[in-house]
């Protein structure tokens, strides 16, 4: 299986900031990435597909990069209602398999 | 508007079954496959398997065979997962999403505790 090392676990951060989610995968999966969100007390979102791709009605302040085995999720200027817990995704070989998660909190 | 209506909270003693539904509505039933998902506290996301619409084709991620099977009842837009032998371990909230890779709406989740 692929697993998913998803980094950090958590952070803090203020509104108007950006901040970087890291995932790296066991062994390439090109760029068969996605990213879901996931917010208190409802079921997750996809933000990004195919790695670079927003999904639609995603704000541009979310930016997908990376190939390979190297990902990233970017968000610019962080709004409070991004806080949530961000999900990585690989969906090139079954089993897809996740990241562990990154909770975004806000100072 | 697209919509995944997920059947209601199930409590289950060790060693029984459930079955959970997750009813379409809003699109094409047929047109996209139906994902399933569990979630825990202790272990994150994890991907179940998804099932064909349309022919009723499955392909399961190997930790859950022979633990979930997943139907679908073309007449009625329901995609229904039976957990068999349940433990502890199963207790969880189960997803199922729109899509095999899961970008087109989730449902609302159930939360299936394993108790005696």
């Amino acid at each position: 299986d692929t697993v998913m090392t998803q980094s950090p676990a958590s952070m803090s951060t203020s509104v108007g900031e950006r901040v970087t989610v890291n995932c790296k995968a066991s062994q390439s999966v090109g760029t068969v990435v996605a990213w879901f969100q996931q917010k208190p007390g409802q079921s997750p979102k996809r933000l990004i597909y195919l790695a670079t791709n927003r999904h639609t009605g995603v704000p541009d302040r979310f930016t997908g990069s990376g190939f390979g085995r190297d990902f990233t999720l970017t968000i610019s200027n962080v709004e409070a209602e991004d806080l949530a817990v961000y999900y990585c995704l690989q969906y090139d070989s079954i089993p897809y398999t996740f990241g562990a998660g990154t909770k975004l909190e806000l100072k | 508007q697209v919509q995944l209506q997920q059947s209601g909270a199930e409590l289950a003693k060790p060693g029984s079954s459930v079955k959970i539904s997750c009813k379409a509505s809003g699109y094409t039933f047929t047109s996209y496959y139906i994902s399933w998902i569990k979630q825990t506290t202790g272990q994150g996301l994890e991907y179940i398997g998804y099932i064909n619409t349309g022919s009723g084709g499955t392909n399961y991620n190997e930790k859950f065979k022979g633990k979930a099977t997943l139907t679908v009842d073309k007449s009625s837009s329901t995609a229904f997962m039976q957990l068999s032998s349940l433990t502890p371990d199963d207790s969880a909230v189960y997803y199922c999403a729109r899509g095999h890779t899961m970008g087109m709406g989730w449902g609302q989740g159930v939360m299936v505790t394993v108790s005696s």
